[in-house]
């Protein structure tokens, strides 16, 4: 088992620009989250999409967009990147039915934004 | 608003003895709690949990309490074992929202030899 994969793992980016992330959930799990982690700080949920559709969002702009795919794998979006943007950036997959409190992570992608 | 605080960001303990990480809450909505472990260049791993519905619960060296009048939860770790030094994160999440998680600031526990 694969558990949760990300990539890329790093990423460096203009204020301005806009990135793509992506994300394979655990084999199993067809509910994916994103989460943003700022430095000295706990991951804060950005949004989580199941059967395609975005079910939950955080205190995020609309800058953050996602997409969920039929195998279940994830991208996030962000527009116009802020300084302020640069972070860990977390994906987690969960239990089908959003039944399952835990979510389980990837390793993340470091996005810095110059 | 942090709605899942942990005051204390760092921690350090001695080989063998017990390492109790603290977090505290202020949304009573939450009905389900989870400590994850961090390792740097890592995600966090999903660690123990606790619904609201009990005060214990307990998974080998690692134990959680909850004491929901006063919104508060711990972790226990006993032994500590130098592998557990890493960054702790408890968080909350509730019925309704399921894997929505809220997580506190993070505690970094150091075991020391």
């Amino acid at each position: 088992d694969a558990g949760v994969t990300q990539s890329p793992t790093h990423l460096i980016k203009t204020r301005g620009q806009q990135v793509t992330l992506r994300c394979s959930p655990k084999s199993g799990h067809d509910t994916v989250s994103w989460y943003q982690q700022a430095l000295g700080q706990g991951p804060q949920f950005i949004f989580q999409y199941y059967e395609e559709e975005e079910r939950q969002r955080g205190n995020f702009p609309d800058r953050f967009s996602g997409h969920q795919f039929p195998n279940y794998s994830s991208e996030l979006n962000v527009n116009a990147l802020l300084l302020g943007d640069s972070a860990l950036y977390l994906c987690a997959s969960s239990l089908p039915n959003m039944l399952g409190h835990e979510a389980f992570f990837g390793q993340g992608t470091r996005l810095t934004v110059v | 608003d942090q709605q899942v605080k942990q005051n204390s960001p760092s921690l350090s303990v001695q080989e063998g003895r017990i390492s109790i990480l603290n977090c505290d809450y202020t949304n009573s909505m939450f009905d389900y709690f989870l400590w994850y472990k961090k390792y740097p260049a890592e995600g966090p791993t999903f660690l123990i949990s606790i619904s609201s519905i009990k005060d214990k619960n307990e998974d080998g060296r690692f134990t959680v309490f909850l004491n929901k009048s006063a919104k508060h939860l711990s972790l226990h770790i006993v032994p500590s074992q130098p592998g557990d030094s890493a960054v702790y994160f408890c968080a909350a999440s509730n019925t309704g929202t399921a894997s929505k998680l809220t997580f506190g600031t993070g505690t970094r526990l150091q075991v020391t030899l």
